[in-house]
This record gives C-alpha cells, sequence and structure tokens, in this order.
C-alpha cells in the first residue's frame, strides 16, 4: 500500500526567509497530493493541493511542486510571517478509485522573530 | 454556517465504558471519515463513510465502530474503550472520495484511565 514520508520533522527559519517541507510517495499510482495546516489547538484545513496532472501550483506566498518520477513533492513557504507557525501534513491519494488519504506524519513549523 | 460538529469536545472516561463521539455536518457531503491524531504519528484514519449505509475500515479500525443511517451524522463508537485509545479524534466530510478537500470538525480529546 501506499507510504507517505514527510521530512523534516521540525523546521525552524527566520521571519521572511522560505521554508521548503518535503514529502515522497511509495504508490507511483497516486495522483492527489494536499496540503494541510494545523495550527495549535485547531483543526486541519486545506491551504493548496495539486493532482498529477501539473508539476507546481502557486497561492500567493505557497506553492507546491510535483516530481512524479521520483515521487516526491514538496511544499514552498515564501516570505515567511510569524502565522505560519503551524504543524504541516502533507497526504497522497489515488482520486479515480475509494484509496483513502495516506498522511505524512507532519512538520512543526517554527517562525522565528 | 457550514461546518463540522463533533460532540463532546473533552471527555474523560474509564476502561471498559461504552462511548460514542458524535459528528454532524450540514454541508450535504457525501463522505465522512474518523481520524486519531497521536504525537509523532500524524493522522491516522480509523473508518471512512462513501455513503449512506456505506462504511469501510480505514488503517487503524480495531476497537471502534461506526454507523451511518443519515447523510449528517456519522457518530464513533467505542465499544470498550483502553487506554491506548486515548487520542485526539477529528472527523472530517467532504464532497467525494478523498481527492476532495476535507472539512475537518474541532476534535474531540479523549482521555481513557
Amino acid at each position: 500500500g501506499e507510504n507517505v514520508e514527510q521530512h523534516p520533522s521540525t523546521l525552524s527559519v527566520q521571519e521572511g526567509d522560505s521554508a521548503v517541507i518535503k514529502c515522497t510517495y511509495s504508490d507511483s499510482a497516486s495522483n492527489y497530493f494536499p496540503w494541510y495546516k494545523q495550527e495549535l489547538g485547531k483543526r486541519p484545513q486545506l491551504i493548496i493541493d495539486i493532482r498529477s496532472n501539473v508539476g507546481e501550483k502557486k497561492d500567493q506566498r505557497i506553492a507546491v511542486t510535483l516530481n512524479k518520477t521520483a515521487k516526491h513533492f514538496s511544499l514552498h513557504i515564501t516570505e515567511t510571517q510569524p502565522e505560519d507557525s503551524a504543524v504541516y501534513f502533507c497526504a497522497a491519494s489515488r482520486w479515480d478509485s475509494n484509496y483513502q488519504l495516506i498522511w505524512g506524519a507532519g512538520t512543526k513549523l517554527i517562525i522565528k522573530p | 454556517e457550514a461546518q463540522v460538529t463533533q460532540n463532546p469536545r473533552y471527555l474523560i472516561t474509564v476502561t471498559g465504558k461504552k462511548l460514542t463521539v458524535t459528528c454532524s455536518q450540514n454541508m450535504n457531503h457525501e463522505y465522512m471519515s474518523w481520524y486519531r491524531q497521536d504525537p509523532g504519528l500524524g493522522l491516522r484514519q480509523i473508518y471512512y463513510s462513501m455513503n449512506v449505509e456505506v462504511t469501510d475500515k480505514g488503517d487503524v479500525p480495531e476497537g471502534y465502530k461506526v454507523s451511518r443511517k443519515e447523510k449528517r451524522n456519522f457518530p464513533l463508537i467505542l465499544e470498550s474503550p483502553s487506554p491506548n485509545q486515548t487520542s485526539l479524534y477529528f472527523c472530517a466530510s467532504s464532497t467525494g472520495a478523498q481527492a476532495y478537500e476535507q472539512y475537518f470538525g474541532p476534535g474531540t480529546r479523549l482521555t481513557v484511565t
């Protein structure tokens, strides 16, 4: 079955710098890759997702890139701000079936002032 | 307001005492699921439901039951809770299967002593 590995588990960056979180997946048939943000004490919320027919997607300061050959996808946050401090989860699934979302273990992002 | 609600938000109980955590959504979503979140393990799916009367096991179904008698409700039942079920539980819903935005409830913090 699918397995998703997420790195690093903790990432500390200076405010204003960029942050990159990487996930690798094992099932080459996976074709849907969302990223969720969970602030302390809150519920996870979708921030961006990508399907395998595109290699990159951007939404303001957030971007996701997908390398299908290497089976990895990454979240890029530019010009980090204090409100970006949270735990970020990646996930992978096959959208054309009932296959479940398989989640990474999460990355705690700390933005240093 | 479109939302997923869970009750109770916090629960402390004793081993073996049956409990139910309710989940309700008002978005007419077909798909609902339950997750547990434990430190370092990310989100693990317990059960999911593609529609009324259709449920299936996720990654960690042992010790849990679910039912989907109505589209809006998806209760999680622990027939005989044990301390290893102490966790943070999230209900989620989406318009379709796994490849759509998951809307999470606020979470239920369960402690089994």
